[in-house]
């Protein structure tokens, strides 16, 4: 079983639509949990942080629910701009390493 | 942009053959990771370098190695290419081992192709 699963999509939604994306892991004594975005080509890039008690950055909302071990992120007001891949990250207290998903591909559609 | 720079940007290699890979981490930063990610692949876990000893290694054969110097400048080596391992090779440099829950900052990469 992958460390971390994530619908690979395609999500294809027109501007200002409202898209959600979820992540599931394995280890439940994982610690830290992110979301990471990477345009076509580059390196992945920190979108936000993932905490117990939810976040929000503007347009994006990130959730984590321990007990069911899924992470989620919630884009509102799709913008063009927004286009990429959604990268979920998670990682273990006992281990060195970020465990990332496959990605989840997401076009803004005008 | 995150500060951490590699070298090369890309890169071509006939299989057999060994590469080197570089990278600078972010200033401040002790602890340099590498990933590979092969294309529509998330990145994978290679190997990590905390204050210049490897500090965790993924499922990669030995023919994967790699150096941290004591300006916690990094490289990746890889022996005997293999056609697989085309691929973008990620760096990334965090304040602490990624254990600790710290946030890791990427290099562009550099992109391999073995043929």
């Amino acid at each position: 079983r992958k460390e971390v699963e994530q619908d690979p999509g395609p999500f294809n939604v027109p501007e200002g639509a409202t898209v959600a994306f979820n992540c599931t892991y394995s280890n439940s004594a994982s610690q830290s949990f992110f979301w990471y975005r990477q345009d076509c080509r580059k390196e992945p890039k920190l979108l936000m942080s993932v905490y117990s008690s939810g976040n929000e950055d503007g347009r994006f909302t990130a959730q984590l629910n321990r007990a069911s071990q899924y992470i989620s992120l919630l884009i509102r007001d799709s913008k063009l701009s927004d286009s990429a891949t959604y990268l979920c990250v998670v990682n273990s207290y006992t281990g060195n390493q970020f465990y990332f998903g496959t990605g989840t591909s997401l076009t803004v559609i005008p | 942009e995150t500060g951490v720079t590699q070298s090369p940007t890309h890169l071509i290699k006939t299989r057999g053959q060994q590469v080197t890979l570089r990278c600078s981490s972010q200033s401040g930063h002790n602890t340099v990771s590498w990933y590979q990610q092969a294309l529509g692949q998330g990145p994978q876990f290679i190997f990590q370098y905390y204050r210049e000893e490897e500090n965790g290694r993924g499922n990669f054969p030995p023919r994967f190695s790699g150096l941290q110097f004591p300006n916690y400048s990094s490289e990746l080596n890889v022996n005997a290419l293999e056609l697989d391992d085309s691929a973008l090779y990620l760096c990334a440099s965090s304040l602490a081992p990624q254990g600790a829950g710290t946030e890791a900052f990427f290099g562009q990469g550099t992109r391999l192709t073995v043929v």
